[in-house]
């Protein structure tokens, strides 16, 4: 099983959008809608900040949301603040493997 | 508080062994799947092994055959056995608690674990 595919870095302005793909395949992403987002900061362990495609867990910020569609899924965050400034996985479920993570994705905040 | 604490990194030659432990404190960990996710310097999040509330288990095909999850559920604790312990196994390695919906909603801060001579 590869790993889900991320772009390796995203930037944007304080305020702006920013938007992260994660592309699977009709073996994971395309076939469950169980994409989870993952933030983490340097030496720190990850955090959930999406699951089950787009659902928030109780004291993430609205900025965060998430999407999907076929094979690929993604992550937005509006209103880019300074601690948004991390590294940020997906993750699917993948039936067999079970989990695949995706390759990452480093969030700079201009 | 509903926690997880991770122990048992360390320094290991290659073909060595190391048992990770990792203690779940506020929840039970035989109603749970549980899992290990390790991160090797500098890379992305790579999911190991997965138990289920009934037992059973799962490994990635980097570690199936070398590498053991199990649990103890007198002591509520989670572990990861470790064999034949490679230079690509050195990573910081994290316990997990899985959700119904297949999404770690609580993760350990990791041990880290080099293999090396």
């Amino acid at each position: 099983q590869s790993a889900l595919t991320q772009p390796a870095s995203v930037s944007g302005s304080l305020g702006q959008s920013i938007t992260i793909s994660c592309t699977g395949t009709s073996s994971d992403v395309g076939s469950y809608n169980l994409v989870s987002w993952y933030q983490q900061h340097p030496g720190k362990a990850p955090k959930l900040m999406i699951y089950e495609v787009s659902k928030r867990p109780s004291g993430v910020s609205n900025r965060f949301s998430g999407s999907k569609s076929g094979n690929t899924a993604s992550l937005t965050i509006s209103g880019l603040q300074a601690e948004d400034e991390a590294d940020y996985y997906c993750c699917s479920y993948a039936g067999i493997t079970p989990y695949v993570f995706g390759t990452g994705t480093k969030v700079t905040v201009l | 508080e509903v926690q997880l604490v991770e122990s048992g990194g360390g320094l290991v030659q290659p073909g060595g062994s190391l048992r990770l432990s990792c203690a779940a404190s506020g929840f039970t960990v035989s109603s749970n799947y549980m899992s290990w996710v390790r991160q090797a310097p500098g890379k992305g999040l790579e999911w190991v092994s997965v138990i289920y509330s009934g037992g059973s288990t799962d490994y990635a095909d980097s570690v199936k055959g070398r590498f053991t999850i199990s649990r103890d559920n007198s002591k509520n604790t989670l572990y990861l056995q470790m064999n034949s312990l490679r230079a690509e196994d050195t990573a910081v390695y994290y316990c997990a608690r899985v959700a119904p919906s297949k999404y770690f909603d609580l993760w350990g801060r990791g041990t880290l674990v080099t293999v090396s001579s």
